[in-house]
């Protein structure tokens, strides 16, 4: 059974970086596609972007060019960096899987607890 | 502003049938799957139906899908007090090149 477990720092500083670590056990990271997804406090769900077993990766264009997904398959871990935060981005980011590995557009079938990230000074 | 419209809320009684819809466009749910997902608070998502009309194992068959043109919905029958939770239905879209998520329905079983 795969399971997935975010990390990183809980508070990070306006205009600073976000950096984020999605642990993968119980399967091979260099299968499927993987992705980030915020959710603001009290609020809907938001795609950051992917990174697929092809190493191509694609991020929502509301994010512009804050952000950068990548992959290390010697660790079996994913990342997320998201540059120039501000009050905007305090939310809980989960890291997921996708359902099929073939298929960027499946539903995302496993999903990390979330970890609450606040940006404050 | 999400990108699909769902409805804030819905409710019904134990027993009864509540459906939440899920409105969107072309571009997504008009060309693409339907996917949604159940989430109680403090929790993450978890994924109930996949492909529009399709349960991931474990799933109650209480909990079916639908799509029709730019719309979709999510029927829950026989409903539960432990079914109160958060819906958000999603779907590619083409214009993006990524997904979109509805804002999410909170289902109260009064």
């Amino acid at each position: 059974q795969v399971q997935l477990q975010e990390s990183g720092p809980a508070l990070v500083k306006p205009s600073g970086t976000l950096s984020l670590t999605c642990t993968v056990s119980g399967g091979a990271i260099s299968d499927y596609h993987w992705s980030w997804i915020r959710q603001s406090p009290g609020k809907g769900l938001e795609w950051i972007g992917y990174s697929s077993y092809t190493a191509s990766t694609n991020h929502n264009p509301s994010l512009k060019s804050r952000v950068t997904i990548s992959v290390d398959t010697s660790k079996n871990q994913f990342f997320l960096r998201l540059s120039s935060v501000t009050a905007a981005d305090t939310a809980v980011y989960y890291c997921t899987r996708s359902q099929y590995y073939y298929d960027t557009r499946s539903a995302f079938h496993v999903w990390g607890p979330g970890t609450m990230v606040t940006v404050s000074s | 502003q999400s990108v699909l419209t769902q409805p804030p809320s819905a409710s019904g009684t134990p027993g009864q049938k509540v459906t939440i819809s899920c409105s969107g466009r072309t571009s997504n749910i008009g060309s693409n799957y339907v996917h949604w997902y159940q989430q109680f608070p403090g929790t993450a998502p978890k994924l109930l139906m996949y492909r529009s009309d399709q349960r991931p194992s474990g799933v109650p068959d209480r909990f079916s899908g639908s799509k029709s043109g730019t719309s979709a919905s999510l029927a829950i029958s026989g409903l539960r007090s432990e079914d109160e939770a958060d819906y958000y239905c999603a779907a590619w879209d083409d214009s993006l090149s990524g997904p979109v998520f509805g804002g999410g329905t909170k289902l109260t079983v009064l």
